[in-house]
């Protein structure tokens, strides 16, 4: 089983609609994170959590909120989706540290039509 | 503004052959810097991470140099194989712990 699993792992929606990212993790890590990644751009920040008490916004956190329900659990919500946001979303673990390297979900491709 | 520029967009190889990725980048003062590897429909997977006072660092058949004072790194492949193809992407932390991302390289390997 993967260490990181997100899911779906595609949705399609349409413009307005309430949509919910969901991400796991077996990895015992304290740090989550969402990214989207759209072609050409590297990968941008949504939201990140360094434990259950601490969220914090990234740098396009606009249009999205974030619920750490546990350790292991972190979902991202599109409360009113809109098509700029059609893009493929990434979760990711790390542990804490200076290297903390990032463990990465396989993504959930969205569109917004 | 931090950025990290990576080159050439786009690189197609044969089997076998070596090839040498690009990663320039304006971040600084910078704490670490990482190359991924991203298959297709697949989320990044780490490759090497190097601080400022290693100049270089292998994982395999990739090798990955730092020039600090030049704000460069270059991932080198060597004999590559089918399954390299994939984007490699440079990412560069910054003091404040914030990760910056390349847009990547895209590379195929034929047979």
């Amino acid at each position: 089983d993967a260490d990181v699993t997100q899911t779906p792992r595609n949705r399609i929606t349409k413009t307005g609609k309430r949509i919910m990212l969901e991400c796991s993790q077996t990895k015992g890590h304290d740090r989550m994170y969402w990214y989207r990644q759209d072609p050409g751009l590297g990968l941008r920040l949504i939201y990140y959590s360094f434990d259950v008490k601490d969220i914090n916004k990234g740098e396009i956190s606009d249009g999205y909120s974030v619920s750490r329900q546990a350790q292991a659990k972190f979902s991202l919500s599109l409360e009113s989706a809109i098509p700029n946001q059609t893009a493929l979303y990434f979760c990711a673990t790390s542990e804490t540290g200076a290297k903390n390297i990032q463990y990465f979900g396989a993504g959930t491709r969205l569109s917004v039509l | 503004k931090n950025q990290v520029e990576q080159s050439p967009q786009s690189l197609i190889i044969l089997e076998g052959k070596n090839c040498t990725l690009q990663c320039n980048y304006t971040v600084s003062p910078f704490s670490n810097l990482r190359w991924y590897k991203q298959d297709t429909g697949r989320g990044p997977v780490s490759l090497t991470i190097m601080t400022f006072s290693e100049n270089t660092k292998s994982n395999g058949r990739y090798t990955a140099t730092l020039d600090a004072d030049t704000k460069q790194s270059s991932l080198h492949i060597t004999a590559s194989q089918l399954s390299d193809s994939a984007s490699y992407i440079c990412v560069v932390r910054d003091s404040n712990y914030q990760l910056i991302w390349g847009a990547g390289t895209k590379l195929i390997i034929k047979p």
